[in-house]
């Protein structure tokens, strides 16, 4: 069965430079959540999107934004990268606002030196 | 915001033990769900358990929910080395506008010796 589909899996990036980490749900979900979990930490809940909308919005900074397409993949977009944002970022896909459940993907792991 | 609280942190058993983890969380929810992770990997769900539930069970794995105390206990049965792993709990909970959730707690680090 077709999972989550994150990319890239590895990431290597310079302070102040940008990522942009993409995330291709399960088909058929229209739902697409992500989150950054630091070394040591629980992830941590960052923007939710329904129908190419958002629809909810955690502790994102100011210096990312996300958006989903038309064919529901999602891109979280990173800029003036710091330290701090090393870490791995999960999505996970659901059909209907989490209405069926979520399925993760396995995530990308963001280096800044 | 935190939702889930989870202890202990960390837990170190021998092989053949059970392991016990609780989750405490805060606003009402809809259902509650375990999660397994190995180091720096990916979120494995386990099982889920509705709020209209008290327990459940998945092979090795049993769970209750107790809504009045809004706790949750993970156990793990028969533990093996291979159960080495962070196990996190995460509350769904409706967000509003016909959205819901998920939010999870710090984890519990699990170590099952050989």
């Amino acid at each position: 069965a077709a999972g989550v589909i994150q990319s890239p899996r590895h990431l290597i990036k310079e302070k102040r430079e940008t990522a942009t980490l993409k995330c291709y749900p399960i088909p058929r979900h229209d739902t697409v959540y992500w989150y950054q979990q630091g070394p040591g930490q629980d992830p941590q809940f960052l923007i939710s999107f329904y129908e190419k909308m958002q629809s909810d919005k955690g502790s994102i900074p100011d210096r990312f934004s996300a958006q989903q397409f038309s064919d529901y993949h999602s891109e979280l977009n990173m800029s003036s990268l710091e330290l701090g944002d090393s870490a791995l970022y999960f999505c996970a896909s659901s059909p209907y606002r989490g209405q069926g459940g979520y399925t993760f993907g396995s995530g990308t792991r963001l280096t800044v030196v | 915001s935190q939702q889930g609280e989870e202890d202990p942190q960390a837990l170190s058993i021998q092989e053949g033990e059970n392991a016990t983890m609780n989750c405490s969380y805060k606003t009402s929810i809809n259902n509650l769900q375990w999660y397994r992770q190995n180091s720096g990997r990916g979120l494995v769900h386990l099982i889920l358990i509705r709020s209209n539930e008290r327990e459940k069970h998945s092979g090795r794995l049993r769970v209750t929910l107790d809504t009045s105390k809004k706790s949750s206990s993970l156990l793990i049965t028969a533990s093996r080395a291979a159960d080495t792993a962070s196990y996190f709990c995460a509350t769904d909970s409706y967000s509003g506008a016909g959205s819901y959730q998920l939010t999870f707690g710090k984890g519990t680090k699990l170590s099952v010796i050989p």
